[in-house]
């Protein structure tokens, strides 16, 4: 079973670079999310997805855009990259009232 | 807004040995879930265990068990008999029961645990 996968799992960007993480869930799962994690702070939600087409900001968003095309991808944009945005990234899914979130492995993003 | 708490520093324990990771939070909700995910070296987040706010039953998976205080937003973690593999973070985390928003979860900043042979 796959699960959550993200792709990349790492990547190093210079200031300025654009970029685009996919996430891919293959449990069927209505929700999608995007965290980031970063030392000393736990993760923070970015961006979140109810379902396919719909997209909502999370706690973090700035700096970031998404897009739930097809329901089993959550695609995390970064047009300009930041050093501020050197983190670990999670994709989490979980279907309606469930209650439990299925993470990916995540993405060690670093801006240069 | 939700707000988790989880202060204590790392520890490090012996196998065997039974060991308590504290969490607190605030909230004005009543209908709510609390969760503890474990982030072991592989960086893979993991759910350990999930209490339910309106049961006052204290949640227990095997070695692991809750000690829910709703009147206190206390929300504690112990780990028995305790394991090579229980080396990891740990992270407290909350959500309100609402569904129909998305299920978005409220994580606390987290607390290392090594456990050595």
């Amino acid at each position: 079973n796959a699960g959550v996968t993200q792709t990349p799992k790492f990547r190093v960007l210079k200031t300025g670079q654009s970029m685009t993480l996919l996430c891919a869930q293959d449990m069927n799962h209505e929700y999608m999310y995007w965290y980031r994690q970063d030392p000393g702070m736990g993760l923070r939600l970015i961006h979140y997805s109810v379902g396919e087409g719909t997209t909502a900001k999370g706690e973090v968003p700035d700096g970031y855009n998404v897009s739930r095309l097809k329901k089993q991808n959550f695609l995390l944009g970064l047009e300009s990259a930041a050093p501020s945005q050197t983190s670990v990234y999670f994709c989490a899914s979980s279907p309606p009232w469930n209650t439990e979130a299925f993470f990916g492995q995540g993405t060690r993003l670093t801006v240069v | 807004a939700q707000t988790v708490t989880q202060s204590q520093p790392e520890m490090s324990v012996q196998e065997a040995e039974t060991v308590t990771r504290s969490c607190t939070y605030d909230t004005s909700e009543n209908n709510y879930y609390l969760f503890w995910y474990k982030q072991p070296p592989s960086r893979q987040m993991i759910l350990v265990i999930r209490q339910e706010a309106y049961k006052q039953q204290n949640a227990t998976e095997n070695r692991f068990s809750v000690n829910f205080q709703k009147a206190a937003k206390s929300f504690s973690l112990k780990i028995s008999d305790s394991q090579l593999g229980d080396t990891a973070m740990y992270f407290c985390a909350f959500m309100i029961a609402v569904g129909s928003s998305g299920d978005k979860l409220t994580f606390g900043t987290g607390t290392r645990l090594a456990v050595r042979p």
